[in-house]
């Protein structure tokens, strides 16, 4: 069973910071790795599905990197705006057709 | 913005009752999911369909049973409402198998049961 894991569990910054969180996932037979935004009171919203070993994806000011072959993913905020408060989601899975496994999340707040 | 929608949004019933979480698509997507999420814990997926006539168990193992009539449509009932099953439910659609692509999902149900 894969154990997605990501940290940390909560972040406060201020705006105009850059800031980054991490997920893991287990590295063995990897298929793809999805990175969500969940607003309070809103749907999760899908940022990014990465599958490649070295792919990094970029939508505004966010981005996000892939190692496939440690088993992490980073995602990178630049000069964070109160609009990126949310909880950001990562989810692996091992076979297409598979479930997506979910992290716990990371709870992002920013101040303006 | 995704066209899945779920109701109710907020829920709060007796246990031994019987409950209905809908959750409706209007993208055409064949494959629907819904996932259970404790406090404090990770989404997991309860029950998914591929398409008209087809669910399956997820990976957390549930009480509840759900239906794929109509391709816009995947119900979750819970014939007897227990405390246990206070939990938030999200339901969501994709394109294309699970993982491959991204999902969709709605505003999710917050179930309470007293």
């Amino acid at each position: 069973i894969l154990n997605v894991e990501q940290s940390p569990q909560s972040l406060h910054v201020q705006e105009g910071d850059s800031t980054n969180f991490t997920c893991s996932f287990p590295s063995s037979n990897f298929y793809a790795l999805h990175w969500y935004r969940w607003e309070t009171a809103k749907s999760p919203e899908a940022l990014f599905v990465m599958t490649l070993n070295g792919d990094e994806k970029k939508k505004g000011r966010i981005s996000a990197t892939l190692n496939t072959k440690e088993g992490y993913s980073y995602l990178y905020i630049k000069g964070s705006q109160p609009e990126d408060s949310a909880t950001y989601l990562c989810a692996s899975c091992n076979q297409a057709g598979t479930a997506l496994i979910f992290g716990k999340g990371t709870t992002l707040s920013v101040s303006s | 913005e995704a066209d899945i929608y779920q109701t109710p949004r907020y829920l709060v019933i007796g246990t031994g009752k019987k409950i209905t979480l809908e959750c409706s698509q209007t993208m055409g997507h064949d494959k629907m999911y819904w996932y259970q999420q404790d406090p404090g814990m990770e989404l997991h997926l309860i029950h998914y369909s591929y398409g008209v006539n087809s669910t399956e168990k997820g990976d957390l193992s549930s009480e509840s049973t759900v239906s794929r009539i109509r391709t816009e449509h995947f119900p979750l009932t819970l014939e007897s409402a227990r405390p246990s099953h206070t939990s938030q439910y999200l339901c969501a659609s994709s394109d294309r198998l699970q993982g491959s692509t991204e999902a969709f999902f709605g505003q999710g149900t917050r179930l309470t049961v007293v």
